[in-house]
Parts: structure tokens; sequence; C-alpha cells
């Protein structure tokens, strides 16, 4: 039961650099997500895709691009990362339809830029 | 606007000790209202949620939460912490219907449990 994967858990960029985040889920869920953690902060929403085919912005979407490239599969991309996107990235699915379903998390990405 | 306050960043308590994490939250229609917990350098995983049936809801590891609309309030008790629960813990609230993408999170409450 491998849920959702996350890919890196680390990583160390410098300023200016791109990456992308990789998050696969095996639960056949129609939507997924992407948030960022900081201290005090809480969960923010960077991303979503309500099903495959589908992005939309979440509340802090500037600086990162997603591509849903099947139902499985959901990436972030930083194009040019900066020091304020240190963070630890988290992806989420859920089945979809009614607003009750439980979101399902993955281990974290930690993601440091100097 | 839907909001959501977690009073007190901060909690410890000791091991047998009654555990009360307090959620208040403010929502324009019926919420949906969620507790998850997140361990040490893991994911969130949901500890119980309310639904619009019974307002005591059951969770997991021995964890409830009582919804009170006269008090805008859930919050999250156990009558007896063990080691194990030591970790952040987060309200949330979503409106009754609409895209999940509402989801408003709590800023997060540490629990420390003291032996």
């Amino acid at each position: 039961n491998a849920g959702v994967t996350q890919t890196p858990k680390f990583q160390v960029l410098k300023t200016g650099q791109s990456m992308t985040l990789q998050c696969a889920q095996d639960m056949n869920h129609n939507s997924m997500y992407w948030y960022r953690q900081d201290p005090g902060m809480g969960l923010r929403l960077i991303y979503y895709s309500a099903s495959e085919g589908t992005t939309d912005k979440g509340e802090v979407p500037n600086g990162y691009n997603v591509s849903r490239l099947n139902k499985r599969e959901f990436s972030l991309r930083l194009e040019s990362a900066a020091p304020s996107q240190t963070s630890v990235y988290f992806c989420a699915s859920r089945p979809g339809g009614a607003n009750t379903g439980e979101l399902f998390f993955g281990e974290g990405s930690r993601l440091t830029v100097l | 606007a839907q909001s959501v306050t977690q009073l007190g960043s901060h909690v410890s308590v000791s091991e047998g000790a009654l555990v009360l994490l307090r959620c208040n939250y403010s929502s324009s229609v019926p919420p949906y209202l969620f507790w998850y917990v997140q361990y040490p350098n893991q994911g969130l995983q949901l500890l119980l949620k309310y639904t619009s049936a019974a307002t005591l809801v059951k969770g997991i590891n021995g964890f409830e939460a009582e919804f009170k609309k006269s008090e805008t309030s859930f919050h999250l008790t156990k009558p007896s912490a063990h080691m194990s629960d030591a970790a952040e813990y987060f309200c949330a609230v979503t409106p009754g219907a609409g895209n999940n993408r509402k989801l408003i999170w709590g800023l997060g409450t540490s629990l420390a449990v003291n032996p």
C-alpha cells in the first residue's frame, strides 16, 4: 500500500535553479493537491487538480507550475527557485466528489533554496 | 468567509492526563470540520471528521471531538494522553458543499506529552 509517493524527499537548490517535485498516487483518486508548510503558517494550497486534465491555482501559486500528467501523477515545478520557496511540500489526493472526502498525504519533500 | 482558529500553538500535558486541543471556526454555511495529525517528519493523516451527522465524533487512537454550533467550536479531546500522541494537530473547515480547495486550515497545535 504505497498511497501517495513524493520524490525527492530532500533537495537543496541554488537561487535561480529549476526543479520538479514528483507525486504519484495508487488509490485511483480523482483530485490531487500541492501544499506548502512553513513554520507558523500552517498549510497553504499552491495548486490543485480536481480531475485528470484540469488544474487550478490555490492561495500561493506564484513561482510554481503544475502538470497533471495522468490520473496517477501530479508534478510541481519551480522554474527559478527563490529562497522564499524554502519549505516542506506536501502532495495530497482525494477520491473526489463530495466535499467530505479525506485527504491522503505524502510524506513531504523538504526543499532548501540557498 | 470561513476561518479557523486554534487556540494555543503549543500544549504540554503529562502522560495519562486529559488532552484538550481547541478549535474555533467561522463559517457562513454549515461546515464540515476535520482534525488531522502530523507525526514528526511525516505527512498529515485524518483523525476524525464532522459532516453534519452526530455532533460527537469519534476518531482513531482514542480521540474524539464535539461539534458545538452555538460556540462555533470543534475541540479535540482524549481522556488519557500517551507518549505516542506527541505530534502536530491541525483543525480544518470547509463549506458543506463545493470544491475541497476551499479547505481552510488552522495553524496547528503542537502537543508535547511528558512522562
